[in-house]
């Protein structure tokens, strides 16, 4: 069954620096998604993108954020200057158009 | 603020019985509603969808949808040890954002 995958699985990234988050989104699929989750809280919406442009973000997804889809099959996430709260686990997502999302295995940020 | 409620649980349940897990939402906008699981440290996998009133069964999940009272509802039957995981009410608007509860730990213990 095709799946949504990313990388890496683990991040790890000093407080300021820049970190991109990758994601193949389902091959048909042509809506992408990211959401986080930090530890022991709810999922959380970022950002959704559609037509190689942002269709809805969120307060979370401030000047800091940015997404790409810099080719055909990738999907990136970009935080420009990262914070010690930017600590989570970040879920890409895609679907067909009016169907349900399927989500990535995520990829565990860490901000030391 | 459009908000989907959950109880946290744990709700324990015995082998072999029905698991019911309830949520509510305050969007009467929302069109769309997603059950998902997720077991610990994992992401969120999708169980269920449900768009119009009423029941849709799918092998031994059944989910239940009112709009009037603004509820949503997933039954498990038979509920297996491999059911224990926490299960994520979601509402959205088509292919839109979707909105997550705080998700509810089940326990099914043998």
């Amino acid at each position: 069954e095709p799946e949504v995958t990313q990388t890496p699985s683990h991040q790890v990234t000093q407080m300021g620096q820049e970190v991109i988050l990758r994601c193949v989104p389902i091959s048909n699929h042509l809506y992408f998604y990211w959401y986080r989750q930090i530890l022991g809280q709810k999922v959380e919406f970022l950002v959704s993108f559609y037509n190689n442009e942002i269709s809805e973000k969120s307060e979370i997804f401030d000047d800091q954020f940015s997404v790409e889809r810099p080719d055909g099959s990738n999907f990136t996430l970009k935080i420009r200057s990262t914070k010690l709260e930017d600590s989570a686990m970040y879920f890409c997502a895609s679907s067909a158009r009016n169907q349900p999302q399927h989500f990535g295995d995520g990829t565990r940020l860490s901000i030391l | 603020q459009k908000e989907v409620e959950q109880n946290s649980g744990p709700l324990s349940v015995p082998e072999g019985a029905i698991a019911s897990l309830n949520c509510t939402y305050s969007d009467r906008g929302s069109q769309s509603f997603f059950w998902y699981r997720q077991y610990s440290g994992k992401s969120p996998e999708l169980i269920m969808s449900i768009y119009s009133n009423g029941d849709k069964e799918d092998g031994r999940f059944t989910a239940q949808l009112n709009k009037a009272s603004q509820y949503v509802s997933l039954l498990i039957r038979d509920s297996q040890p491999s059911d224990s995981a926490t299960y994520l009410c979601a509402g959205g608007y088509n292919t839109d954002k979707l909105i997550f509860g705080t998700g509810t730990r089940l326990q099914v213990f043998p």
